[in-house]
């Protein structure tokens, strides 16, 4: 079955540590995309990539690192730098056609918690 | 922000009932779209439309849209309490790069 898998499921951070969340995709999909979803914010763009090695900054970059290496492989590191992390981080991928956008498929979501 | 508003936040009805959310949003789009969440999963495609439709249905869904208002509603027809999950509407504006901006969210409850 194709997808979009995001591991782990439940990560636990202490201060001043680094960690980083992984997204796997084997859609065959050109762009993927790393969200944070806090309670009635919605989601919010942090990075995407639309090409294997380019990558863009979202609208809240700052804190994060990505790298896009291989086509199916998005992984996002939130850095000691990012002062509130707690949130539950949401990878999606999705095909490139023109200049529109036809839907994303997501993944089921990393909950990370700062200890 | 691009980011669009949703109406009302959170809505609790009976089974068999109708459901309406709304979205808003501020720029010129190619399409906008229509997402499910159900607790602590992730998101799901329900319905896309593009600038240059009114309306659309998928079984129970409808969805209209309104580009002189920058508006978008999700009707869900007798609704079940499998229905019950937050709703986004999602905008690919125009100029946006290929990527997606999300509403707040509705929240749906559907009760027995």
């Amino acid at each position: 079955d194709g997808g979009i898998t995001q591991s782990p499921k439940y990560l636990f951070r202490k201060e001043g540590q680094n960690v980083t969340l992984s997204c796997e995709q084997n859609l065959n999909h050109d762009a993927m995309y790393w969200y944070r979803q806090d309670p009635g914010q919605g989601l919010r763009l942090i990075y995407y990539s639309q090409i294997v090695n380019d990558f863009q900054k979202g609208d809240i970059a700052e804190g994060y690192s990505v790298s896009r290496e291989k086509k199916e492989s998005f992984p996002l590191t939130v850095t000691s730098a990012q002062k509130n992390p707690t949130a539950f981080y949401l990878c999606a991928s999705s095909i490139v056609k023109g200049q529109a956008n036809y839907g994303y498929t997501f993944g089921s979501g990393t909950r990370l918690t700062v200890v | 922000s691009q980011q669009g508003e949703e109406d009302p936040q959170a809505l609790s009805i009976q089974e068999g009932e109708n459901a309406t959310m709304n979205c808003s949003y501020k720029t010129s789009i190619n399409n906008l779209q229509w997402y499910r969440q159900n607790s602590g999963r992730g998101l799901v495609h329900l319905i896309l439309i593009r600038s240059n439709e009114r309306e659309k249905h998928s079984g129970r869904l409808r969805v209209t849209l309104d580009t002189s208002k920058k508006s978008s509603s999700l009707l869900i027809t007798a609704s079940r309490a499998a229905d019950t999950a937050s709703y986004f509407c999602a905008t690919d504006w125009k100029g946006g790069g290929n990527k997606l901006t999300f509403g707040t969210g509705t929240q749906l409850k559907v009760e027995l």
